[in-house]
């Protein structure tokens, strides 16, 4: 079975700029998660979606959002970039949202976003 | 609230040494306790996880115990080898299904 997978895996952007960062999940997870790795603050969680629907959201501001396709592939939008948003944006997926306490994630490569 | 916090790094050893990572965790009710890896250039893999109180999580000869009495979930490997350098994050998973994570702790094994 397939992994989860990102595109792309680097990308070089200037500040003011959006971005789209995509997501595949395993085939038949229907949770799709973003997480922010950074050196300084490690990993910080932005939002869950699930079933089309963001189920769960972190603490960034509205300049990031997402969204979830029927077929569960997922995007991520960052809009009006600023430096402090290079980071190492990483996807995860899960079976299910409301899982039981076996449920785990697990992660993509992660997409490499530099911002001068 | 839920947090996670894990022994600063980055830690280096020498081949064969004993490794210990400590992880503690503060949550509302009883989370799921997981352990990450992340090779260099690469995403997060799930090494182990412990689902309840005084359970043990094993692989690749890593081992971590839920210790609720404590709120820990450290670490441990008997014989590290070079190939096990990394870095390592300490998660838990609360009831309502969000998961937190430590800030990581990098490991260097030298042969």
């Amino acid at each position: 079975k397939a992994g989860v997978t990102q595109t792309p895996r680097y990308l070089i952007k200037t500040r003011g700029q959006q971005v789209t960062l995509s997501c595949s999940p395993i085939s038949g997870h229907r949770s799709v998660s973003w997480y922010q790795q950074t050196p300084g603050q490690g990993l910080q969680f932005l939002f869950e979606y699930f079933s089309e629907t963001q189920r769960n959201k972190g603490n960034f501001p509205g300049r990031f959002s997402g969204r979830q396709f029927s077929n569960s592939r997922s995007e991520m939008n960052v809009s009006t970039l600023e430096l402090g948003d290079s980071a190492l944006y990483l996807c995860a997926s899960s079976p299910r949202l409301a899982g039981g306490p076996e449920e785990t994630q697990y992660f993509g490569p992660g997409t490499r976003l530099l911002v001068l | 609230g839920n947090s996670v916090t894990q022994m600063e790094g980055p830690v280096t050893l020498s081949e064969e040494a004993f490794l210990t990572i400590n992880c503690t965790y503060t949550a509302t009710g009883y989370p799921s306790l997981f352990w990450y890896v992340q090779y260099p250039g690469e995403g997060l893999q799930l090494l182990l996880k412990a689902t309840k109180a005084d359970d043990k999580g094993s692989n690749k000869g890593f081992e971590a115990t839920y210790r609720k009495e404590t709120t820990s979930f450290h670490l441990e490997k008997g014989s590290v080898q070079v190939s096990d350098s990394a870095v390592y994050f300490c998660a838990l998973r609360n009831t309502g299904n969000q998961f937190y994570f430590g800030t990581g702790t990098s490991l260097t094994v030298i042969p």
